[in-house]
């Protein structure tokens, strides 16, 4: 069974940095692409960035480019998400999640991680 | 960036109905749909992938379909853990883009 276990959340203020982590078992991690997609409270989803399965590439949305970077640890089975300048608008729960066949389809979710952005 | 309408936002069913939900893509994204499932407190549950493919363990009641700009995820019979918000997803074009979602609540 895949498990992808979340975590690094928190309260922090504008313009504070925080580091998700995101465990993964029960899959050979390094065969597979993941995300980061996230959820305001009470809104819908929204991707936020995606890296192959050997780390060589990343992506990001537009609205976190630059201030976030995605990496991965496969000696560890771990995905990173490094949170700079952040701001009340990236308040939402955040969810990693592997890539079916490494294509844009989310196959397993983590239980979601959530920080707010406040003073 | 590729938007994706799902409309309604709500839609009220009975037990044991038929519901149809709606996706709508504003370009052609071939058959790279995927739908969602989530409920209250929980993260989103993949349920079919490219259109019309059913993921592991996902019931029969549950069928897609559609290609290019339209596409529908189609409830043949409404069971009680069915009542959830459906999310649709396009994975032809970067950035990947998700549908704001349809709540299917009871009636």
């Amino acid at each position: 069974e895949v498990q992808l276990l979340g975590s690094g959340g928190g309260l922090v203020q504008p313009g504070g940095s925080l580091r998700l982590s995101c465990a993964a078992s029960g899959l050979t991690f390094s065969n597979y692409a993941m995300s980061w997609v996230r959820q305001a409270p009470g809104k819908g989803l929204e991707w936020v960035s995606a890296i192959s399965g050997s780390g060589g590439r990343t992506d990001y949305a537009d609205s976190v480019k630059g201030r976030f970077t995605i990496s991965r640890d496969n000696s560890k089975n771990t995905l990173y998400l490094q949170m700079n300048s952040l701001r009340a608008e990236d308040t939402a729960v955040y969810y990693c999640a592997n890539q079916k066949d490494s294509s844009g389809t989310f196959d397993n979710w983590g239980q979601g991680t959530l920080v707010t952005v406040s003073s | 960036e590729i938007v994706l309408t799902q409309s309604p936002a709500t839609l009220s069913f009975s037990p044991g109905e038929r519901a149809t939900l709606s996706c709508r893509a504003g370009q052609s994204v071939s058959i790279y749909v995927t739908w969602y499932q989530q409920k209250p407190g929980q993260a989103p549950r993949l349920l079919i992938y490219d259109a019309s493919n059913r993921a592991t363990g996902i019931p029969a009641r549950f069928s897609g379909s559609g290609s290019g700009t339209d596409f529908t995820l189609t409830i043949s019979s409404l069971e009680p853990e069915d009542f959830a918000v459906y999310y649709c997803q396009q994975r032809s074009n970067w950035p990947l883009t998700f549908g704001g979602g349809t709540r299917v609540e009871i009636k």
